[in-house]
Parts: C-alpha cells; structure tokens; sequence
C-alpha cells in the first residue's frame, strides 16, 4: 500500500542549531502538507506545497517539494525551545482525499 | 472558540462497554475526518465524511466501529464492545475542500480513551 516515510524519527540538538527532518513517499503525491504536535497536544497545519520543486518559507523553517513529488523536506534554522515536537508529513496521492501521514519526526532542544 | 471541538476529553471504560465520542467541526467545513493516534505514532485514518455523506472508511477499522454526521455538522463516533487494544487518543479533523485538491485540517484536541 502507499507509504509515507520520514526520518529521522528522533534528534536533539543544541538551540542554535540547525534540523531538518526528510518525508519520502512510495508514489507520487498530488501535494505535501507539514503539521507540527507539541507534547500533548493535537496536530497543527504548518504548510501545503503543491508544485513539483516548490520552496516555502515560514521565517526560520524552510519547507521543499521534490521534483518527482515524492520527497518532502522541512528544515530550521537556529532551533528553539519553542520548536519542540513532533513533525508530521502527510499528502494526498492522486485523487485519493485521504491523507497518508508519516509517522513523524520528534524533535528536542536543549537550552 | 470557533475551532474543532471534542467531547469528552478524556474517557476511562471499562472492557466491554460502549462508548459515544463527539466532534464540533468549523462551522462552514464540509469534511469531518475521524482519526486515531497512539503514543509515538501519526495519526491513523479511521473514516472521514463529505457533509453528510460518510465516503471512506479505514479497511483497519473492526464492525464495532461506526460513525455518523446526520446533518453533515456535528459528528458522533461510537465504539461498541471496547477492547484494551482500543486505547487511544481520538482525533476528529474538518477542513473545507472542493472536489478536487487537498486543504488543510484543522484538528480538535482529541477524546483520549482509557479501557481498563
């Protein structure tokens, strides 16, 4: 069946360091949407992309869609206590309305 | 509070039993989506709903799961005969979508169901 990978599925790093977390999917998506979970919280929408090789950017994250879409990326720039959570990926593939998630990528900062 | 909203929050059953969730989508969504999420997993897809119309349902999701949306507002998610394997958080999701392309969800705080 269709499959949506992302890795890593752990990091900690320093705040002021960069992070990037990769989606990779088993068949082409039709668009790739980004959400963020805190710790106890419920998923949040960050992004969609719709564009083979789109770029967007949201102040320090930096967010790509591959040109064969099916690869995503989400990348930080100079982390912060406030970015830790878990990051979703999850796209639509074809005409299918359902979304496949990836099982997220959970991220810590040390102060 | 116009977002999604969920009841109950939190809900401790015992094996056997039946339990109703509810989900108050965005008022102007017209589709709900059911989920449900396990500790250090994504949400998994359960069913999902065009206004009232219900027109997918998880292939993973057992008899003694049903879902409604009788007049393609409110939804309610019922688990019949609970099992401890039913213990999870339960996420309702709505979005506006035309027919064609994908939008974002907005998701409710969840039902996080206990069966002891």
């Amino acid at each position: 069946g269709q499959q949506v990978m992302q890795i890593p599925q752990y990091q900690h790093v320093q705040e002021g360091e960069d992070f990037t977390t990769y989606c990779n999917s088993s068949t082409t998506l039709s668009n790739i949407q980004w959400y963020k979970q805190r710790p106890g919280g419920h998923p949040v929408f960050l992004i969609q992309l719709v564009k083979s090789g789109e770029v967007k950017k949201q102040k320090r994250l930096t967010f790509q869609f591959g040109e064969a879409k099916k690869n995503s990326s989400l990348h930080i720039t100079a982390t912060q206590t406030t970015d830790v959570g878990t990051y979703f990926c999850a796209g639509n593939a074809g005409n299918n309305r359902k979304l496949i998630w990836g099982l997220g990528t959970s991220l810590g900062v040390n102060p | 509070d116009t977002g999604v909203s969920q009841d109950p929050r939190h809900k401790i059953t015992k094996r056997g039993q039946n339990v109703t969730f509810r989900c108050d989508p965005i008022s102007e969504h017209n589709r709900l989506y059911w989920y449900r999420q396990t500790l250090g997993q994504g949400p998994e897809f359960l069913t999902y709903f065009q206004n009232e119309a219900q027109l997918e349902k998880s292939r993973l999701l057992s008899d003694r799961f049903s879902a409604e949306r009788p007049k393609g507002s409110f939804s309610t998610l019922e688990i019949q005969r609970t099992e401890q394997g039913d213990s999870a958080m339960y996420l309702c999701a709505s979005s506006y979508e035309p027919w064609t392309g994908g939008y974002e969800q907005y998701f409710g705080p969840g039902t996080r169901l206990t069966v002891t």
